[in-house]
Formats: C-alpha cells, sequence, structure tokens
C-alpha cells in the first residue's frame, strides 16, 4: 500500500486477555519502530527492528509486550495479559534507510482500551 | 539521555496571526530535530526536520523552524496561521549516536485557530 497500515484501529480487551496490533510497513522499508502514546501525551518509543532484527526493545514497558518481524515486512505488537494501563494509541512507523537521518512515515495507529 | 520540552500544552491564535511554537532539547551529540503535526485520527505527518548545515530550515505547509545550539531550541513558526492548522504538534530529537535510531518525542502543544 502507499502508507503504513495498522490493524485493528480499535480494540477493546478485558483485563487479563491478550492482543495482538498489526502492522504493515511502506514495502521496502528496512527500519521498523513501534510507539505508545497515551492520552494527552507524546509517543514514547518502545522497540525497534531493522528488517527482522530487533535492535532495541529498551522501551518495552514489561515482560508482557513481545514485538516481532519475522520477515522483515509485517510486525506483530503482543500484549500479554493486559491491564488498564496499557489503554493508549500503538503507532507503528517505518524508514526506508537504516539511518536516523530518514524520514519516519507512521500509521494512523490502534487504539487499545482495556476495560 | 535525549529529551524534549515543549512548554505550551495549549496555544490559541487567529487566523492570520503568526505562529511560534517553543521546544527545547537536551542531546549529548549533535541532535536530529523534527517537528510532526498530527490531526485527530490521523498519524504523525513529518513538518520538516533539521541535521546540519543552515540553522533555518524550511517544511512543508509554510512552516519553518530555526536550530539554536546555544539555547538547545528548536521553534516552530509560521508567518500567517490557517484555520486548517489546528492540530497538535510535536518536537521530537534524535541523532547518531546514544539511540540515535530512535526518535524522543515531546508532550505537544495543541493548537486551536480561532476564525
Amino acid at each position: 500500500g502507499a502508507g503504513v497500515s495498522q490493524s485493528p484501529r480499535y480494540k477493546v480487551a478485558k483485563r487479563g486477555q491478550d492482543v495482538a496490533l498489526r502492522c504493515d510497513p511502506i514495502s521496502g522499508h528496512v527500519s521498523l519502530f513501534w510507539y505508545q502514546q497515551a492520552l494527552g501525551q507524546g509517543p514514547e518509543f518502545l522497540t525497534y527492528f531493522q528488517n527482522e532484527a530487533q535492535l532495541d526493545k529498551s522501551g518495552l514497558p514489561s515482560d508482557r509486550f513481545f514485538a516481532e518481524r519475522p520477515e522483515g515486512s509485517v510486525s506483530t505488537l503482543k500484549i500479554q495479559r493486559t491491564q488498564q494501563e496499557d489503554s493508549a494509541v500503538y503507532l507503528c512507523a517505518s524508514r526506508l534507510v537504516r539511518e536516523s537521518g530518514g524520514e519516519l512515515f507512521f500509521g494512523e495507529g490502534s487504539r487499545l482500551t482495556v476495560l | 539521555a535525549q529529551s524534549v520540552t515543549q512548554p505550551d500544552i495549549h496555544i490559541t491564535v487567529s487566523e492570520g496571526a503568526s505562529l511560534e511554537l517553543r521546544c527545547n532539547y537536551s542531546y549529548g551529540a549533535t541532535p536530529y530535530l523534527f517537528w510532526y503535526v498530527q490531526s485527530p485520527g490521523q498519524g504523525l505527518q513529518l513538518l520538516l526536520k533539521y541535521f546540519s548545515g543552515d540553522t533555518l530550515v524550511q517544511g512543508i505547509k509554510g512552516f519553518e523552524a530555526e536550530f539554536k545550539r546555544s539555547q538547545s531550541s528548536f521553534n516552530l513558526r509560521k508567518p500567517s496561521v490557517h484555520w486548517s492548522d489546528a492540530a497538535e504538534y510535536f518536537c521530537a530529537v534524535g541523532g547518531l549516536t546514544g539511540g540515535g535510531n530512535k526518535l524522543t518525542f515531546g508532550t505537544g502543544t495543541q493548537l486551536k485557530v480561532e476564525l
């Protein structure tokens, strides 16, 4: 597609459920990022992939959060045993190049609400 | 650690008036600086970026920003605001080192435009 596509756009989960959020980056983009944006806040870094390699996962808030990009294209962010504090918009971004200066293209996000 | 401060949470301007949004950053080396705009329900869109060279950078939609190393600032400006500029604006910092592959965002400034 023309841009970064994320699904589902909206997800309501009961506390304790597992959720999976999908990101389809722009074709050919090497780098892929996941960010978490809480209400009224700026995006906060979660994790970064270069092709299929997860090079930085320092922003993942707990071991309940897991991300993968097995073939270097589509990525999935999985949250196990969701908690209310996980409620946020999860943004995916991709970048054509490895270098930091390249532009990040963001998807519209997946809004997760945990009841 | 890299950080970004956007001191103004909300700003209201009249259509046709000039605009300046403030951004201060902390980064241990030469920073890459970005301004993104986010409209409701939309992903973040890059307005402009600074890597090196001319400290006054031009972006899309008539926006510009000036990098001032001595003040650790990267303020966003527009000479005449249009009603369609109402959105949330995020400043971000990244770089070549110290986690340069990830951007650190400020908390954002919500811009309201009065007709």
